[in-house]
């Protein structure tokens, strides 16, 4: 396996549920990402970990949990969701966060697409 | 408020013609700004960049010109090929939010046989 890939690729669940989104990344990067995708809107982003350490959480509630075990793994714990969440949820990695006028590319993975009833 | 908007959600091409997609942001502390495309089903993958520096960047039929003062980007294929059909997305960066990038909603592009 090559790049980044995301299981499953599709979910239903139902507000009462519990389930985890993953993602792994084969690239080497340090830094990953989820990003939230609802439909006729922009990718938002949710959460960022650079080498295992959250860097940016843009005011997500709580109902989403991210993980970091490594570097190369990155879950999103969902639980007690609202059908409002229904969304293509994102995960990507970059080498590493870089700032300044150069940026690392980001790599996305295929996305799951999650739908709650 | 979007920060970056791409106001038309779709065109049409004829292969072999030009294909121009239009990006607006409104922040003026965008310095670094991408173009992603995504095939139905897969995730968006990286296709060209350019820095505030410069005003233009080419890589084989894809260039992206970028007008600071408009605060206007755009994607320019030609020649325009079937496979290019997909949807692209711009995305923009300030130096001072690390590596958070701001997306517009995408455009979907179809070229025509």
């Amino acid at each position: 396996e090559t790049g980044v890939t995301q299981t499953p690729r599709h979910l239903v669940m139902g507000m009462t549920n519990k389930k985890s989104l993953k993602c792994e990344q084969h690239l080497g990067h340090n830094a990953m990402y989820w990003y939230k995708q609802s439909a006729k809107k922009p990718l938002e982003l949710m959460f960022v970990y650079n080498f295992k350490e959250q860097t940016e959480n843009n005011s997500v509630p709580s109902r989403f949990s991210p993980e970091c075990p490594n570097s190369s793994h990155l879950f999103l714990h969902l639980h007690t969701l609202q059908p409002e969440d229904s969304a293509l949820y994102l995960c990507a990695s970059s080498p590493e966060l870089a700032g300044g006028p150069t940026k690392e590319t980001q790599y996305f993975g295929p996305g799951t697409r999650l739908l709650v009833l | 408020d979007q920060q970056v908007k791409q106001n038309s959600p779709s065109l049409s091409v004829q292969e072999g013609r030009i294909s121009i997609l239009n990006c607006d942001y409104t922040n003026s502390m965008f310095d670094y700004f991408l173009w992603y495309k995504k095939y139905p089903a897969e995730g968006p993958t990286f296709l060209i960049s350019i820095s505030s520096i410069k005003d233009k960047n080419e890589d084989g039929r894809f260039t992206v010109f970028l007008n600071k003062s408009a605060k206007h980007l755009s994607l320019h294929i030609v020649p325009s090929q079937p496979g290019d059909s997909a949807v692209y997305f711009c995305a923009a960066s300030a130096s001072n939010t690390g590596n958070q990038f701001y997306f517009g909603t995408g455009t979907s592009l179809t070229v025509i046989p």
